[in-house]
């Protein structure tokens, strides 16, 4: 079975700042897609961003970068230039590309942005 | 266009009772995922339905726990006899195919079982 852990239960970071949310997994697939969802206080899961498991290139979205590490199983978020609207908790999560693309989440990451 | 809409968007109900959880996905989406989210957790699977096929039932944590999608659109979540630990923010996703495609999400049901 897959598993996805984030350490870091809490962080707290000043606009304009960097920080970086860590998230490891765990599967004996070789094909599969990773992910990051931001859900602020009304609940709504948004789509941050996305990689492909096969693509060696980190994904990038404006502010949002991830650092992708196939071989340590390591998948983290790095948000540049923090904004108070980045106050939210961030799920990292994983599928399979050979199932119905259930999602499997990690616990999550309060992240507080201050000013 | 309306994204994906649930309803009520709190519920409490007494220990044992029976409630209904509905989803109304975006239009056209063939995809349609309930998940479960407790307190200090991430987010569980419960149930995945695809078009015309048989769903994928193997996120239900129990027998009091079942989901039907009435004409490829609108999804109900039933739980029968609910108990406390049935307490949680329970979760819809629709996506416009089964294989990698974006899951958009709901703004959930935070039920309350006393």
């Amino acid at each position: 079975a897959q598993t996805v852990t984030q350490s870091q239960p809490e962080m707290s970071v000043q606009e304009a700042e960097t920080v970086t949310l860590s998230c490891t997994y765990d599967t004996s697939e070789n094909n599969y897609y990773l992910f990051w969802y931001k859900q602020p206080p009304s609940r709504q899961m948004i789509l941050v961003i996305r990689q492909e498991a096969y693509k060696q290139q980190n994904a990038t979205e404006n502010r949002f970068s991830v650092n992708f590490q196939k071989a340590a199983k390591s998948f983290s978020l790095k948000i540049s230039d923090s904004q108070l609207g980045d106050t939210a908790m961030y799920f990292c999560a994983f599928t399979n590309t050979g199932t119905a693309s259930k999602l499997t989440f990690g616990t999550g990451t309060r992240l507080q942005v201050t000013l | 266009g309306a994204g994906v809409s649930q309803s009520p968007s709190n519920k409490v109900t007494e220990k044992g009772k029976d409630v209904e959880l509905r989803c109304d996905p975006i239009s056209g989406h063939t995809a349609l995922y309930w998940y479960r989210q407790s307190l200090g957790q991430g987010l569980e699977f419960l149930i995945y339905f695809q078009g015309n096929s048989a769903p994928d039932k193997s996120g239900l944590p129990s027998d009091r726990f079942s989901a039907e999608r009435t004409g490829g659109s609108v999804s109900t979540l039933t739980i029968q006899r609910t108990q406390q630990e049935d307490s949680a923010v329970y979760l819809c996703a629709s996506s416009l195919g089964a294989v990698m495609r974006e899951q958009f999400f709901g703004p959930g049901t935070r039920l309350t079982v006393l």
